[in-house]
């Protein structure tokens, strides 16, 4: 099956720092990706949808400006989480989709914020 | 819009027993409907999803859901249940095969040996 990769699984960082997550699909052209948030013990939910060569899609009461969404290239697209803070700890999660139906999700990034 | 219930947090079942993790959902249009497994810290995994055709849908691992429309249900059933399969699940909804996904709150299966 389709694989997507994201790096880092794991990542600490101080409050106030930038962190990037990258979404690699390695084995097919995502001609869109979707970034999850997921706290624990609940649901995923939909942060944006990232369409290559194009602004990415907020969801309702998602800050673009704090959760910065690039989506270079056909197999590529990144998440930036601004200043972060401690609230901004969360497991993450990416998937892509082809130009069929099916998601394929990504292995997610844990981010915790001291 | 769209939605997506699982009314159970958690569904214990005993090895060996059949095995029912419940979902409804709500479209106004056209349902697409998937069920997903996560495993501690880590992403989802696909197990079966109903597009269209027969109501009985056959999955991963052995899983299989039932499409049932007057229902608005997609119920994931297994006939015997593994230690193994001790896992989140996930209900998920799409509105036609280009929205997004919307999903369920999650049911943990506890599977006792």
């Amino acid at each position: 099956g389709a694989v997507v990769s994201q790096h880092p699984s794991r990542v600490i960082c101080k409050s106030g720092t930038s962190v990037k997550i990258e979404c690699r699909s390695l084995d097919f052209q995502a001609t869109t990706m979707f970034w999850y948030r997921q706290f624990p013990k609940k649901s995923l939910m939909l942060m944006a949808t990232s369409n290559e060569g194009s602004k990415a899609t907020y969801e309702q009461g998602v800050e673009k400006d704090k959760f910065l969404i690039n989506h270079a290239s056909l197999t590529l697209s990144t998440l930036t989480v601004t200043s972060a803070h401690p609230e901004d700890s969360s497991f993450y999660i990416c998937s892509a989709r082809d130009s069929g139906i099916r998601e394929f999700f990504g292995p997610g990034t844990r981010l915790t914020v001291l | 819009a769209q939605s997506v219930a699982q009314p159970e947090d958690q569904v214990n079942v005993a090895e060996g027993n059949p095995l029912t993790v419940k979902c409804t959902y709500s479209v106004s249009g056209n349902p697409y409907l998937f069920w997903y497994v996560q495993y501690p810290n880590r992403g989802l995994q696909f197990l079966l999803k109903y597009i269209t055709g027969d109501n009985l849908v056959k999955g991963s691992y052995g899983f299989e859901a039932e499409f049932n429309k007057s229902q608005t249900s997609f119920h994931l059933k297994k006939p015997s249940a593994l230690v193994s399969d001790s896992a989140l699940y996930f209900c998920a909804v799409r509105d036609g095969g280009y929205s997004t996904l919307t999903f369920g709150k999650g049911t943990m299966l506890l599977v006792s040996p």
